[in-house]
């Protein structure tokens, strides 16, 4: 079956620190990858896609993520998290032509000053 | 373009009433897809439409949900006596079905429409 995991529910990091967050993958070929960002009372804004090709991507707002094939995972990259950033960030996977994306549950990204 | 619009934003309703809730997708978009949301979880895959036709459904969608999009443009998604367990928010989103590589994948969503049911 297909399904996206993301291992952290909630994570705290220091405004001005690194972040990265964690997304693997079950899918039976290989998939389009996605990178959703969630603000209170918002809808889903699309930060980066991975279709195919270069297994780095960049996205908006300083994001990256990088897709491994090996280890089916498209994690999540940040050098500098600005308080901005807190937000609840979702991954998801669909497959190539279109149709339905699945979401994993979410992290919640949460910003120290 | 005014992107993914959802109407009402919110809705409060009493257990065993019906209610409707509408998505206008952005206007070159042919795909539409509605979703449930509840807290602390992922987006849930409901429906999705091209154009006017029902193209999958979740085994989510229970026989008190039906989604319609009569002539390919706005959708209504209604539910039917609802349940307390029907409190969610419900997205929608739209894409294109053809284009530039993977544009029919990626799916731009509304603020979506919050139910309490009480």
């Amino acid at each position: 079956a297909q399904s996206v995991t993301q291992p952290d529910i909630h994570i705290t990091v220091s405004e001005g620190a690194s972040l990265e967050l964690r997304c693997n993958y079950s899918y039976g070929a290989t998939p389009y990858l996605f990178w959703y960002v969630q603000s209170p009372g918002q809808g889903l804004q699309l930060l980066l896609k991975y279709f195919s090709g270069d297994t780095l991507v960049q996205g908006i707002k300083g994001f990256e993520a990088e897709f491994k094939r090996s280890q089916s995972s498209f994690n999540l990259r940040k050098p500098s998290v600005h308080w901005s950033d807190a937000a609840e960030y979702f991954c998801a996977v669909g497959a190539p032509g279109g149709g339905k994306l699945i979401f994993g549950q979410g992290t919640e990204l949460s910003v120290k000053p | 373009d005014t992107g993914v619009s959802q109407d009402p934003r919110h809705k409060i309703t009493k257990r065993g009433q019906n209610v409707t809730f509408r998505c206008d997708p952005i206007s070159e978009h042919n795909r539409l897809y509605w979703y449930r949301q509840t807290l602390g979880q992922g987006p849930e895959f409901l429906t999705y439409f091209q154009n006017e036709a029902q193209l999958e459904k979740s085994r989510l969608l229970s026989d008190r949900f039906s989604a319609e999009r009569p002539k390919g443009s706005f959708s209504t998604l209604e539910i039917q006596r609802t349940e307390q367990g029907d409190s969610a928010m419900y997205l929608c989103a739209s894409s294109p079905s053809t284009g530039v590589l993977g544009g029919a994948n990626v799916l731009t969503f509304g603020a979506g429409s919050r139910l309490t049911v009480l």
